[in-house]
């Protein structure tokens, strides 16, 4: 398996735009998170899902971010509309109970710029 | 509500030496416990897990313990190397879909 993939590496957009960050999971894991990290707030979880149901979205910011998971294969973070203050690096992880890969993988992670 | 902290929040070593980062957890009713190391702008690479019915796991240099009455996991490294300047976090799991990050350790192993 490839590992965790994430889409874009880097995003640099304006403010007010929409922006779509995208994660394949490992293959058989059944849970999928978002987390979001800067320096001054650390490691953030934002939303998590299991068997591509949201479990928990209490770490989201606001309604300007959303996130789906169509199928255990996909799933995307949208911000709409962007601000600074969303500049972070968000990473997502799948996490499986059992097997090989057990535990948390995460993704290289996508480095958002607003300005 | 599951609670972890790592202590010390920076630590700086000499090359060579033996070191041990600690990772302390509230609700010892954990499933299992998983380090990572984080590069500077890198993300975070898996390095040991625990299961909570184990005692320790190695994997080269490095040896996690956990001890699940004490609520306490500790991370040894072996004769430290600058390369393994980075920083250290712990996750643990709980019955109940309840996954907590500790804050971590940043480790700077001086030449």
């Amino acid at each position: 398996d490839a590992g965790v993939i994430q889409s874009p590496r880097h995003e640099v957009t304006e403010m007010g735009q929409e922006v779509t960050l995208r994660c394949k999971p490992i293959s058989g894991h059944d849970y999928l998170f978002w987390y979001r990290q800067t320096m001054m707030r650390g490691l953030e979880l934002l939303i998590y899902f299991n068997n591509n149901v949201p479990i928990d979205d209490s770490g989201m910011p606001e309604d300007r971010f959303s996130a789906k998971m169509p199928n255990a294969s996909f799933s995307t973070l949208k911000i709409q509309p962007s601000e600074p203050r969303d500049s972070a690096v968000y990473f997502c992880a799948s996490w499986a109970l059992t097997g090989i890969s057990r535990g948390y993988t995460f993704g290289s992670g996508t480095r958002l710029t607003v300005v | 509500k599951q609670e972890v902290t790592q202590i010390p929040a920076a630590l700086s070593v000499p090359e060579g030496e033996n070191l041990v980062l600690n990772c302390s957890f509230t609700d010892s009713a954990i499933y299992n416990l998983q380090w990572f190391r984080q590069d500077p702008g890198k993300g975070l690479t898996s390095l040991l897990l625990i299961q909570s019915s184990q005692r320790e796991q190695t994997s080269g240099r490095l040896n996690a313990s956990l001890d699940k009455s004490s609520g306490r996991s500790t991370l040894y490294i072996a004769a430290s190397q600058p390369g393994d300047s980075a920083t250290y976090l712990c996750a643990v799991y709980n019955y109940g879909q309840n996954f907590v990050f500790g804050p971590g350790t940043r480790l700077s192993v001086l030449p």
